[in-house]
């Protein structure tokens, strides 16, 4: 049973352009949603997050969107530069701070 | 300040035997947690120490056990190895538990079970 879903397992958007990344949950008991990055031969580092009780939280280029009536939230990346290519995990915290993980989602930024 | 410190990096082992893996956190970090890496699962949680103590555990089976040492330091252990445990194990150390405590991880030890 998965409760964190990221359905698109890659993405490849122009440099320059908008990049949307999907994560989708089933659990209404999560209350903190985070987003990582991960590069080959490295470990995941923690890019943005979010609280149940926002909507919305930006830093810098990235933008968090969190719509808790779909259980669905989004990270925004504007505008997209060929660093960020990558794979993004989303995340949800429960109540126990129990952490799950979405499978990743593998983006591609093309010059 | 260092960051995550995994041991070994890579380890070639047969059915059957048993590893230990070994993180060191980042210094003040009291929490350590491990991850299994998989293609088709992504990243699955195994289980959360801290300050000596398990607080969570993921659901794996009894063959994979862990610990944390009085320094923080951790070691998570499998035993009987299976073919399917072949993976990249990722630890990660935070400062406290919870939402507030963004984990920092280490590069990962990749596991080939033959």
């Amino acid at each position: 049973d998965q409760q964190v879903k990221q359905n698109s397992p890659s993405l490849s958007v122009q440099e320059g352009r908008i990049s949307i990344l999907n994560c989708d949950y089933t659990n209404s008991m999560f209350d903190y949603f985070l987003w990582y990055k991960k590069y080959p031969a490295e470990g995941p580092t923690f890019l943005i997050s979010i609280s149940s009780i926002k909507d919305k939280n930006e830093d810098g280029r990235f933008t968090v969107f969190l719509n808790k009536s779909a259980k669905h939230l989004s990270l925004h990346i504007v505008p997209s530069q060929p660093g960020d290519s990558a794979v993004y995990f989303c995340a949800a915290l429960n109540r126990d701070d129990k952490i799950i993980f979405g499978k990743g989602t593998r983006l591609h930024i093309l010059p | 300040k260092a960051g995550v410190t995994q041991t070994p990096r890579y380890l070639i082992k047969t059915r059957g035997q048993q590893v230990t893996l070994s993180c060191s956190p980042i210094s003040g970090h009291r929490s350590v947690s491990w991850y299994q890496q998989t293609p088709g699962q992504g990243l699955q949680f195994l289980f959360e120490y801290f300050s000596e103590t398990q607080r969570n555990k993921g659901n794996f089976p009894g063959r994979f056990s862990g610990r944390q040492f009085s320094n923080s330091r951790s070691e998570m252990n499998v035993s009987t190895l299976e073919l399917g445990d072949s993976a990249l194990y990722l630890c990660a150390s935070s400062f406290l538990t919870g939402a507030n405590s963004p984990l920092h991880f280490g590069n990962g030890t990749r596991l080939t079970v033959t």
